[in-house]
């Protein structure tokens, strides 16, 4: 059984600041690591997917790091806006099954 | 809006009836994923459907909940006698390759 932990659990920052979560989970039995962005009344959105240690991927603001060997993921947002308010979710695959292993997620909030 | 649908968005019900949600996964994608949130968790895995065959299915899936996926296209969860406990957001999701799980909105069951 995966365990993924996240931190913090919710978080207000200032329109303007710089921000990061962090996800954790045992680094056996690891095959990818997925970031999702889900705002209220709307589907999951895929941010990123991520496989080898070291990998970092960025898609605007966003960006963010994978080491495998310590068993933990950062995902950062630069400059944040008000449409950055979500909850940010990291969830797991294991090697030999499809399903997602999630963690409890990091609200984040926006202040204009 | 070539995206994943589910269907109903919101449904109440009272304790004791059977409910029957659907999902329309993105058309050409194989594989489809049942989750459910229940408040304060993140998404836990029920079940996995490639193409029609249902393939993995979770523990929390207890014999009052199916889940179907006739000739591979949609797939519904049918929850009978349903409990408070089932209070949940029902999330599905679709893929073509086993990286990346493509969301719906969910929909969310409030038992009375």
């Amino acid at each position: 059984i995966l365990n993924v932990e996240q931190s913090p659990q919710s978080l207000h920052v200032q329109e303007g600041d710089s921000t990061n979560f962090t996800c954790s989970f045992p680094s056996s039995n690891f095959y990818a690591l997925h970031w999702y962005r889900w705002e209220t009344a709307k589907s999951p959105e895929a941010l990123f997917v991520m496989t080898l240690n070291g990998d970092e991927k960025k898609k605007g603001r966003i960006s963010a790091t994978l080491n495998t060997k310590e068993g933990y993921s950062y995902l950062y947002i630069k400059g944040s806006q008000p449409e950055d308010s979500a909850t940010y979710l990291c969830a797991l695959s294991g090697a030999g099954s499809y399903q997602l292993t999630f963690g409890k997620g990091t609200k984040l909030s926006v202040i204009p | 809006d070539t995206g994943v649908s589910q269907d109903p968005r919101h449904k109440i019900t009272k304790r004791g009836q059977n409910v029957t949600f659907r999902c329309d996964p993105i058309s050409e994608h194989n594989r489809l994923y049942w989750y459910r949130q229940t408040l304060g968790q993140g998404p836990e895995f029920l079940t996995y459907f490639q193409n029609e065959a249902q393939l993995e299915k979770s523990r929390l899936l207890s014999d009052r909940f199916s889940a179907e996926r006739p000739k591979g296209s949609f797939s519904t969860l049918e929850i009978q006698r349903t409990e408070q406990g089932d209070s949940a957001m029902y999330l599905c999701a679709s893929s073509l390759t086993p990286y990346e799980q493509y969301f719906g909105p969910g929909t969310r069951l409030t038992v009375t």
